[in-house]
């Protein structure tokens, strides 16, 4: 069956460094890969997308490349925010799964100023 | 944007009560939609899948005669808690998909938090 794993955290930053959350992924088709963030007390909310390999998914400043040969959806910011704190969640869905989410563990991300 | 609202946002009820939590596309139409259940620091586990006009499918372990889901229209489903006791307080989200669009991307509502006393 399908499986997504994502780095634990949580992982605590300066404000302006560099940010990145590892995601790994098993499935037996062809998913589509997204990053949510869920901000305390709140839903998720679409970060990021890619639906077919080498697809670069971007959005405020957050980046992830679909890389099919190393199952991976890492992602990447290049200066984060203290606003950036928050719980980041890998997801993958496809066909064989009728469009049923597989979601990774969450990574909580802290920005100190 | 797509957008899913929940009602209530938060609501305490007394054991062995039962509590309706409703989820509602705002501009599409969603034809499958999805409930989960969130506990404190973890990820989301999908309870179950709701399509319109039929019954809902629900994952392995729960209880369907205690979670009843029902999805009457293309943009409204609902999940009971029925009898409700302190174990089923946790954080419910549920999702929606627009089929029409050919995307697997779910929109997410803001969620429900069931405090059960």
């Amino acid at each position: 069956g399908n499986s997504v794993t994502q780095m634990e955290g949580p992982v605590t930053l300066s404000e302006e460094a560099f940010l990145t959350i590892n995601c790994t992924y098993t499935a037996t088709g062809y998913p589509s890969l997204f990053w949510y963030v869920q901000y305390p007390g709140e839903g998720l909310q679409l970060l990021l997308k890619a639906t077919k390999a080498d697809d670069k998914g971007s959005n405020k400043g957050f980046e992830a490349t679909y890389r099919k040969e190393t199952t991976s959806f890492h992602l990447e910011k290049g200066s984060v925010q203290v606003s950036d704190s928050a719980v980041y969640f890998c997801a993958l869905s496809d066909a064989d799964s009728w469009g049923k989410f597989q979601f990774g563990a969450g990574t909580q991300v802290v920005v100190t100023p | 944007g797509a957008v899913v609202s929940q009602h209530p946002s938060w609501v305490i009820c007394k054991s062995g009560t039962s509590v309706k939590i409703e989820c509602r596309s705002l501009d599409f139409q969603a034809t499958t939609m999805f409930w989960y259940r969130q506990f404190p620091k973890q990820s989301l586990m999908l309870m179950a899948t709701s399509n319109e006009g039929s019954k809902a499918t629900y994952e392995q372990g729960v209880e369907k005669d205690k979670f009843l889901i029902n999805h009457a229209s293309l943009t409204l489903s609902t999940l009971t808690v029925t009898s409700a006791h302190p174990e089923d307080s946790s954080f419910y989200i549920c999702s929606a998909r627009d089929w029409g669009t050919g995307s697997y991307e779910q929109y997410f509502g803001p969620g429900t938090r069931l405090t059960v006393t």
